[in-house]
């Protein structure tokens, strides 16, 4: 069965570290990975999916992934946070069949203090 | 260009109600998804769309919740007799296409209280 993880619920940085929220992910096909935020009382936004090819992916925000087909995961990056990346950080995925249900992780909780 | 837009925003329902949730997708998007979204949880698929066509619909957790999609773009999901456990965020996603690397963007949700 396709399955998500995000082992942290809440992750902590101080503004202008990096930060990195984890995911990790099972599925009996190829993946098709994507990161999503949600601000307070708004919709899903999407940042940045994996489909194939390089391994680094880059999106919207500074914000980066890291596809490790190794160890089924997709952390998200970024090398500076500021205090308006403040937000809930979703993962997801799909696998490469015929399956259009996206299967969500349960939302990592980000905090930047100033 | 305008976002996918959901109304109500906030619903709120005695139990044994009807309510009915619209969906707005983003003008020319074929595929259009329904999640339900508990507090503190992520989104749950519900049901997905294809143009006017349901292709899925393995995620409705019962008979009383029903979508529509007649014309292709508007949708409405409808849930007869409402229960408590039907609080939740009801999420709506649309797609440019039906390729299964199409990203999705969300509209707002409704937030769906049952008393």
């Amino acid at each position: 069965a396709q399955s998500v993880a995000q082992p942290e619920d809440q992750v902590n940085v101080a503004e202008g570290n990096p930060l990195t929220v984890k995911c990790t992910y099972s599925v009996s096909g190829n993946p098709y990975l994507f990161w999503y935020v949600q601000y307070p009382n708004r919709g899903l936004q999407f940042l940045l999916k994996y489909i194939t090819g390089d391994n680094l992916v880059k999106g919207s925000y500074g914000f980066e992934a890291e596809f490790n087909k190794s160890q089924t995961s997709f952390h998200l990056k970024k090398p500076s946070a500021l205090v308006s990346d403040s937000a809930l950080y979703f993962c997801a995925v799909r696998d490469g069949g015929s399956n259009y249900q996206l299967i969500w992780g349960a939302g990592t909780k980000l905090i930047i203090k100033p | 260009g305008a976002g996918v837009s959901q109304s109500p925003r906030y619903k709120v329902a005695k139990r044994g109600q009807d309510v009915a949730l619209r969906c707005d997708p983003i003008s020319g998007h074929v595929s259009l998804f329904w999640y339900q979204q508990a507090l503190g949880q992520g989104p749950e698929f519900l049901t997905y769309f294809q143009n006017e066509a349901q292709l899925d619909k393995s995620g409705l957790p019962s008979d009383r919740f029903f979508a529509e999609r007649p014309e292709g773009s508007v949708s409405t999901l409808k849930i007869q007799r409402t229960q408590q456990e039907d609080s939740a965020v009801y999420l709506c996603a649309s797609s440019l296409g039906g390729g299964i690397q199409e990203t999705q963007y969300f509209g707002p949700g409704t937030r769906l209280l049952v008393l």
